[in-house]
């Protein structure tokens, strides 16, 4: 599985939209992009993924850049609740094992 | 439809004791992971099953074994503990040709 690269936290403004950065530049053609996030003692929970074109679901949005060679998730409104780690991993879509390799994350805090 | 539930959520072991963490899921998921995290790290993979009756390792299986004799339970077991095995253990389970995978809650495990 191709490496990610994470910004180890940032924080952002309630309400306004966050944009968490992933850096997968040695990502191959048939691995896909997937967040996940982790909300302070809680299990992971996944949130969205992608191949190449941009994908938006009730959670967020992820934005790939044509090379793929990064992305960008977005929270469009950020709240309290959306304090968390959030894991970009890159993964073939049916690996062996459908297995997940996180890495350190973005440490997101919302601030009111 | 309780999802993935663990048991027990926390204990505290002496070093050399043995326990078993259970793993029980109601989705018919084939596929079933056991994952360890550190305090300030990533998820850690330490084995997984594919399917009722096979067990494979994943990043770090040393001190662990684990069993699926049903396809709803997935156990971890530590022989003999020592206090490096001290994590917070979550499993997680999902469909063979799912993106998502589903996380329970954790155990917190702490050897002395």
């Amino acid at each position: 599985d191709a490496k990610t690269t994470q910004p180890p936290s940032m924080d952002c403004a309630e309400g306004r939209a966050a944009n968490l950065p992933c850096n997968h530049s040695t990502i191959s053609g048939n691995e896909y992009v997937y967040w996940y996030r982790q909300i302070h003692s809680q299990g992971p929970q996944y949130i969205i993924h992608g191949l190449k074109n941009n994908e938006t679901n009730e959670m967020a949005s992820l934005i790939i850049t044509e090379d793929r060679k990064s992305s960008t998730l977005i929270l469009p409104h950020a709240t309290l609740r959306d304090t968390a780690v959030y894991y970009c991993i890159v993964r073939l879509f049916k690996a062996a094992g459908n297995k997940l390799t996180f890495g350190g994350g973005t440490r997101v805090l919302v601030k009111p | 439809n309780a999802g993935v539930t663990q048991t027990p959520k926390f204990r505290v072991l002496k070093t050399g004791q043995s326990m078993t963490l259970l793993c029980a899921q109601d989705m018919n998921h084939e596929y079933m992971y056991w994952y360890r995290q550190d305090p300030g790290m990533g998820l850690r993979l330490i084995h997984y099953s594919v399917g009722e009756g096979t067990t494979a390792k994943g990043e770090v299986p040393d001190g662990y074994n684990v069993s699926r004799l049903k396809k709803q339970n997935f156990l971890l077991g530590l022989e003999s503990a020592a206090p490096s095995q001290t994590s917070v253990y979550f499993c997680a389970s999902s469909y063979l040709g799912s993106s998502e995978a589903f996380f329970g809650q954790g155990t917190r495990l702490t050897v002395v």
